[in-house]
């Protein structure tokens, strides 16, 4: 079955800085990639997904890109600021989100 | 706009007593309903899905059961908890065509 990796496990930058955090997958036919935010005693809110028919989506100060050959995905997010500081989780499914498999999260801190 | 409810938020529960946490869901006809897991530190483990009234999928052996008596009403339950049953219980829909995945508040469950 499909396998998610994702690194790294914590994350500190500065306010202002980029964050990337990367995530592999290993299911070639998983089609699906989204990314949760995840603050302390919440549910996972989802931030944004890409789908495997494109390489890379924006939304103001985050992106992910997919690269498919190598089967590896990424959320950037720029201009870091101290509301950013959660648990992100990435996630692969090629059908159906009973197939979802997730990350084990990154814990991202920014720091003032 | 559609909004998912979740309760309770905090659980305290001794081994062996039963268990009952509900889910619904709001704004949306026939959704797909899912029941999650989050050991602490850990990701996100699919327990049950449903895609419709009466019908569960469950994915892990377990002490848990699940049940949906009305189109938008999830239902996590257990007849004596254990000790491992503690952890973070995420009640989640998607609609029928599966485009995205959207998770409730959550309910932190500590058996004693």
């Amino acid at each position: 079955g499909e396998n998610v990796e994702q690194h790294p496990s914590t994350l500190s930058v500065q306010e202002g800085d980029s964050a990337v955090i990367k995530c592999t997958y290993s299911d070639s036919a998983s089609n699906y990639f989204p990314w949760y935010k995840q603050e302390l005693g919440k549910g996972p809110q989802l931030i944004i997904d890409i789908r495997s028919n494109v390489g890379e989506k924006k939304d103001q100060r985050i992106a992910v890109t997919l690269n498919k050959t190598a089967k590896h995905f990424s959320l950037h997010i720029t201009e870091t600021q101290p509301e950013d500081s959660a648990v992100y989780f990435c996630a692969a499914s090629k059908g159906g989100f009973q197939k979802l498999v997730f990350g084990t999260g990154t814990r991202l801190l920014v720091s003032p | 706009s559609q909004t998912i409810h979740q309760w309770p938020a905090t659980l305290v529960q001794p081994v062996g007593s039963p268990l009952s946490l509900e889910c619904t869901v709001e704004g949306t006809s026939n959704p797909n309903l899912y029941w999650y897991r989050q050991a602490a530190g850990r990701g996100l483990q699919l327990l049950f899905y449903s895609v419709g009234i009466g019908q569960i999928s469950s994915e892990v052996p377990q002490n848990l059961s699940a049940s949906r008596p009305q189109d938008r009403q999830f239902i996590l339950s257990s007849k004596k908890l254990l000790l491992s049953d503690s952890g973070f219980y995420l009640c989640a829909w998607s609609g029928t065509d599966n485009e995205k995945l959207f998770f409730g508040s959550g309910t932190q469950l500590s058996v004693l």
